[in-house]
Parts: C-alpha cells; sequence; structure tokens
C-alpha cells in the first residue's frame, strides 16, 4: 500500500450521520494533513495534526493521529449534503515531502 | 485569503506540442508545487520550488519541467507532449521553507488534454 493510503475508498450516508475516513502510512512524520475536494476543484486544507498530537478539532471535524499504529482519523459529525466531496490525507516527513494518498469519496445523501 | 490562480481550466493540445501551463499566487510564499491527479494514483508530485530559480524533483518529473523567474510563478513545462500526460494539473503553493509544515493552498486545476 501507498503512504497516505485512505479508507474507505467510497462512503454513503445519510445527512446527520457521522462520517469516519481512516489513513494509514508507513514511514515516520513530522504532521499529518486532511484535505477536502469538490468535484471539479482543487484541494481545501481542512485540519493539521502534528506528530506529538493524538488528537485534533475544529468545528465539526475530529482528527485523531497513532503514531505507534502509524494511522490517523478524520470524523466529520452530523453530516451535511454540502460535505460531499472527496478527502485526502497527506503525510509530510521531517525533510518536508508530502505524500497524498487515493482519496475517500463521500457521499451524503439529503 | 490565499489565491492560487492556475492560468486554464481546460486544456487541448495535440502529441508533440509544447506545453506551457500557468500557476500564480498572491501570498507571498516560498513554496510552490505540481502534481497530477489521475484516477486511482492520488495526487502525485511532478516538481517543487522553495525559493526563485530553485527547483527539486518529485516523484514523477520525467517529461516535465519548470521554471520560477518570480517568486510569485511557477510554471510547468510539457517539453513535446504526450497523451499520457493528459491529466489534472494542481498548482499549490505554502508558507516557509523546505521543512514546512504549514498547509498548502491549491489552485482549482487544469483538465488537460492531449490528442
Amino acid at each position: 500500500s501507498q503512504q497516505g493510503e485512505e479508507d474507505p475508498q467510497a462512503l454513503s450516508i445519510q445527512e446527520g450521520e457521522n462520517a469516519t475516513m481512516n489513513c494509514s502510512y508507513k514511514t515516520s512524520i513530522n504532521n499529518l494533513q486532511w484535505y477536502r475536494q469538490n468535484s471539479g476543484r482543487g484541494l481545501v486544507h481542512l485540519i493539521l495534526i502534528r506528530s506529538n498530537e493524538r488528537e485534533k478539532h475544529s468545528g465539526r471535524l475530529r482528527v485523531t493521529l497513532d503514531t505507534s499504529k502509524k494511522s490517523s482519523s478524520l470524523l466529520i459529525t452530523a453530516s451535511r449534503a454540502a460535505d460531499t466531496a472527496s478527502y485526502f490525507c497527506a503525510t509530510i516527513t521531517n525533510a518536508g515531502k508530502s505524500t497524498f494518498g487515493d482519496g475517500t469519496t463521500l457521499t451524503v445523501k439529503p | 485569503d490565499v489565491k492560487v490562480t492556475q492560468s486554464s481550466r481546460y486544456l487541448v493540445k495535440r502529441t508533440g506540442e509544447k506545453v506551457f501551463l500557468e500557476c500564480v499566487q498572491d501570498m507571498d510564499h516560498e513554496n510552490m508545487f505540481w502534481y497530477r491527479q489521475d484516477p486511482g494514483l492520488g495526487l502525485r508530485l511532478i516538481y517543487f520550488s522553495y525559493d526563485v530559480k530553485m527547483k527539486e524533483k518529485g516523484d514523477i518529473p520525467e517529461g516535465y519541467s519548470v521554471s520560477r523567474e518570480k517568486k510569485e510563478r511557477f510554471s510547468l513545462i510539457l517539453e513535446s507532449a504526450s497523451t499520457n500526460q493528459t491529466s489534472m494539473y494542481l498548482c499549490a503553493s505554502s508558507v516557509s521553507g523546505i521543512y514546512s509544515n504549514q498547509p498548502q493552498h491549491f489552485g482549482d486545476g487544469t483538465r488537460l488534454s492531449i490528442l
């Protein structure tokens, strides 16, 4: 598997439900970032978590990081139809190299 | 807000042509990046630059070159376009030096088709 690999590849939920996406990686990182991409647009940064942090919140977003398991999760609570998008994790090494995963496509049905 | 502008949203070129993709950012960022995005392959880094006239190869630099003559502008050049370079190209910028842990700001992408 590649560095920064998201799971699942696709997720479909009803409005109001929570959505959880996971990211696994292989090498040591300096920080991990989550991005969102609406169809046909560029990526928008959502949240950054440093390697010495375990959890971070931003509005309806909650990110966790487990460096022992080399994994991260993104939780979107009380999802809305407008959350429909692709979500990517990016791992950044101490050398500054960034690697993006393939993304999770989230569909939120109204 | 940071604005990263890519010159074209859609571009159609012919095999063998020299193609220029332009990217401009307005926040005085040191770092700029070019990625290509293909289904099932995610974003792959082609080249990046951490200063004017500086460039570093990314993961897939073959068939591409870049130019950064001014801090705000980073150009991607396809010397002789081939059909396997049909893709979505994304430009990004970020603040600080090569060891940046700052977020990247992306343009809306250029969907390039090589016929």
